[in-house]
């Protein structure tokens, strides 16, 4: 059964530096999703990783992945107040219809 | 073209009482999913369906029913609440998994059993 690992859960950032927030998962998985989550607010996709060495940028994030290592990672360049946000990763488990399991989330604030 | 959506957005129940939420979805997807979400926990799937007419046990089922009659929607009931059922609840769909498989999320239903 795959099992999915945030860290850090609680990332506190100031503006215009960098951080990453890793995800592992236990087993192979075929794909791995990253979302955000605004407080009071649903999911939104961020990225979405199919292979190894997959990597994909969307402004200051970009998401890449190791399937080797069972390792993706998200990094944020030059934070603004604006990616405050929870980001969760998720992998497909292969095992049961291909349902995505979820990380608990990394919860970000970026301070001034 | 709307998307996801849930109804209601809010609840509050009693200890004991029964309540369906709807799940509907304009996308034509084949998988439907309900979700909870608690602080701390992430999200865990509760029931899902691969179809109209299917459905399927999640991570945590227990004290929920689920109903795919037609393809655009999927109703989630609670047939006696109890407290430990507090929780927002998310409902997702997704087109066949030989694409992306990309899950897309419904606005979320808070629910309080008092």
């Amino acid at each position: 059964e795959l099992k999915v690992e945030q860290n850090p859960l609680f990332l506190s950032m100031q503006e215009g530096k960098n951080y990453t927030i890793y995800c592992n998962y236990s087993t192979t998985s075929d794909r791995l999703y990253w979302y955000r989550q605004d407080p009071g607010k649903s999911l939104e996709s961020l990225f979405v990783l199919l292979s190894n060495g997959a990597v994909k940028q969307e402004g200051r994030l970009m998401a890449s992945l190791d399937t080797k290592a069972r390792l993706s990672t998200l990094h944020i360049t030059a934070a603004v107040h604006d990616l405050s946000a929870t980001y969760f990763c998720a992998g497909r488990d292969g095992g049961s219809q291909g349902n995505l399991i979820f990380g608990k989330g990394t919860k970000l604030s970026v301070k001034p | 073209n709307a998307g996801v959506t849930q109804t209601p957005k809010f609840r509050v129940l009693k200890t004991g009482q029964s309540m369906t939420l709807l799940c509907a979805q304009d996308m034509n997807h084949e998988y439907m999913y309900w979700y909870r979400q608690d602080p701390g926990m992430g999200l865990r799937l509760i029931h899902y369906s691969v179809g109209e007419g299917t459905t399927a046990k999640g991570e945590v089922p227990d004290g929920y029913n689920v109903s795919r009659l037609k393809k655009q929607n999927f109703l989630l009931g609670l047939e006696s609440a109890a407290p430990s059922q507090t929780s927002v609840y998310f409902c997702a769909s997704s087109s066949y998994p030989g694409q992306a498989y990309e899950q897309y999320f419904g606005p979320g239903t808070r629910l309080t059993v008092t």
